[in-house]
C-alpha cells in the first residue's frame, strides 16, 4: 500500500516552454501533496505544500506564477514549471499523505532538464 | 528557523566496520524520520522514530532519538558495500494538521569499500 506514481519519470525541455508533472496516490486518498526539488548533490527542499480543493502554500523564495501547482482531486497533483529556464532544472519529487496518517509517501521523481 | 544538520557529510568506510551519523536539530520535533536516496533514485524510508528514547532496526542499520538533546543518530554495523548510498534525516515541524512539513537534513554520502 501508499503507492504515489510521478510522470514524466524524465523530461528534457527548450528554454522558454512549460512542462507538467503529474503525481499520483495509486492506492490511498491524498488529501495533502508535497513537492520538492533537488539539486545535485544537495538535500530535498520543500517548495509548495497543496491540500486538495485549496490553493497551494508555497515555501518562501518559490515563485507561485512560476510553479503552478493544482489538487484538484484525492488522488492527483500537477505542478506546471512555465517558462523554464536552465537554472530550474533539477530532481523534482513529490509526496502524499492521507488524512489518517502524518507520514509522508514519495514519489519516484521527475528529472527536468532545461536546454 | 528550523535548520536540521547531520554530519559527517561525506562518509568512506571499509566493510566491516562500524559508523555512526549524526542529525542535529534546532527545534521540538516529536517525529524524525530516516531516508535512503541511491543515485538518481528518490527517497526509501528507513524508520520513524516517534518519541524520545525510541531506538529502531533493521539489519544493519539502528536509528535512536534523543528529543531532550535534539539528535537522532544512525549507526552502522558490519557495514557492506550495497550500504552505499546517501543517508537524509528529516524532522517533522507539526503546527497544525494542514501546516506540518518535513525539514530535510544536509545528507550523509556513505561510500563502503572493500
Amino acid at each position: 500500500g501508499a503507492v504515489v506514481s510521478q510522470h514524466p519519470s524524465r523530461v528534457i525541455c527548450k528554454s522558454g516552454t512549460s512542462v507538467k508533472i503529474e503525481c499520483r496516490s495509486l492506492d490511498f486518498q491524498a488529501t495533502t501533496m508535497f513537492w520538492y526539488r533537488q539539486f545535485p548533490k544537495q538535500s530535498l527542499m520543500l517548495m509548495a505544500t497543496s491540500n486538495e480543493g485549496s490553493k497551494a502554500t508555497y515555501e518562501q523564495g518559490v515563485e507561485k506564477d512560476k510553479f503552478l501547482i493544482n489538487h484538484a482531486s484525492l488522488t492527483l497533483s500537477t505542478l506546471t514549471v512555465t517558462s523554464a529556464h536552465p537554472e530550474d532544472s533539477s530532481f523534482y519529487i513529490c509526496s502524499a499523505r492521507d488524512g489518517t496518517r502524518r507520514e509522508q509517501f514519495f514519489g519516484p521523481g521527475t528529472r527536468l532538464t532545461v536546454l | 528557523e528550523l535548520k536540521v544538520e547531520q554530519n559527517p557529510l561525506f562518509l568512506s568506510m571499509q566493510e566491516g566496520k562500524n559508523y555512526t551519523i549524526y542529525c542535529n536539530y534546532s527545534t521540538t520535533s516529536d517525529r524524525l524520520y530516516w531516508y535512503r536516496q541511491d543515485p538518481g533514485k528518490s527517497l526509501e524510508s528507513l524508520f520513524v522514530l516517534l518519541s524520545n528514547g525510541a531506538v529502531k532496526q533493521e539489519g544493519r542499520l539502528m536509528a535512536s532519538l534523543d528529543t531532550k538533546a535534539r539528535l537522532s543518530t544512525l549507526h552502522i554495523t558490519a557495514a557492506v558495500h550495497d550500504l552505499s548510498a546517501t543517508y537524509f534525516c528529516a524532522v517533522d515541524t507539526r503546527r497544525s494538521y494542514n501546516t506540518d512539513k518535513l525539514i530535510f537534513g544536509t545528507g550523509t554520502r556513505l561510500q563502503v569499500f572493500p
